[in-house]
């Protein structure tokens, strides 16, 4: 089975600072990948996603990620972050039902990333 | 577009109480899901559709109906709530079925189960 470990449950960093959100998945089979954020009271959007193609993807908000089949990583950067950027961010893979053989996403557990002045 | 409604934005049930959870697209969205969210455990897969009259179970069906009587609407009802149930609920929309579609979510149901 296909699962998602977010290693970090809390990022504290400086503003202006870089960030990396790590993301490991466990998979033998082609996957989907993606970062969605939950700005707090709100529900979660899409932030990224890698489907194929080129390993590093570029999403919104000056964020990207980096596709890694090797180590089975997909984790999530920006060079500079904002106040604003004070979320919580979620990785999440596609995942095969042994049941029904249907895809379904799988989230991790969560970031909480909380940028300080 | 309002996107994904999502009604009521907090809701106090006794145990053993039912409810539906409301949830609304106007993007003619085949595919719609409910998640139940916990703090430390990400967002769980409890019930999903892939378009009206079809639903399916998700990872945690437990204690939860759904039915989806039109493409606008997938309401959730919890038929005899539980302290277990207390969570907050999203519910999410995409194109299709497809999971490299972008999943649009509501803003969430706080629900607590005394």
């Amino acid at each position: 089975a296909q699962s998602v470990t977010q290693l970090d449950s809390q990022v504290p960093v400086f503003e202006e600072a870089p960030v990396e959100l790590r993301c490991n998945y466990s998979s033998s089979v082609s996957v989907y990948l993606f970062w969605y954020v939950q700005y707090p009271n709100q529900g979660l959007q899409l932030l990224l996603k890698y489907l194929s193609g080129s390993t590093l993807v570029k999403g919104i908000n000056g964020f990207e990620a980096e596709f890694n089949k090797s180590q089975t990583s997909f984790h999530l950067r920006k060079p500079s972050v904002h106040i604003s950027d004070t979320a919580e961010y979620f990785c999440a893979v596609t995942r095969r039902r042994m049941d029904t053989g249907r895809r379904a996403l799988t989230f991790g557990s969560g970031t909480r990333l909380q940028v300080q002045p | 577009n309002a996107g994904v409604t999502q009604t009521p934005k907090f809701q106090v049930l006794k145990t053993g109480q039912s409810m539906t959870l409301q949830c609304a697209q106007d993007m003619n969205h085949e595919y719609m899901s409910w998640y139940r969210q916990d703090p430390g455990m990400g967002l769980r897969l409890i019930h999903y559709s892939v378009g009206a009259g079809i639903t399916d179970q998700g990872e945690v069906p437990n204690g939860y109906n759904v039915s989806r009587s039109t493409t606008e609407d997938f309401p959730l009802r919890l038929l005899s709530a539980a302290p277990s149930q207390t969570s907050v609920y999203f519910c999410a929309s995409s194109y299709s079925q497809g999971v490299y579609n972008e999943q649009f979510f509501g803003p969430g149901t706080r629900l607590t189960v005394l």
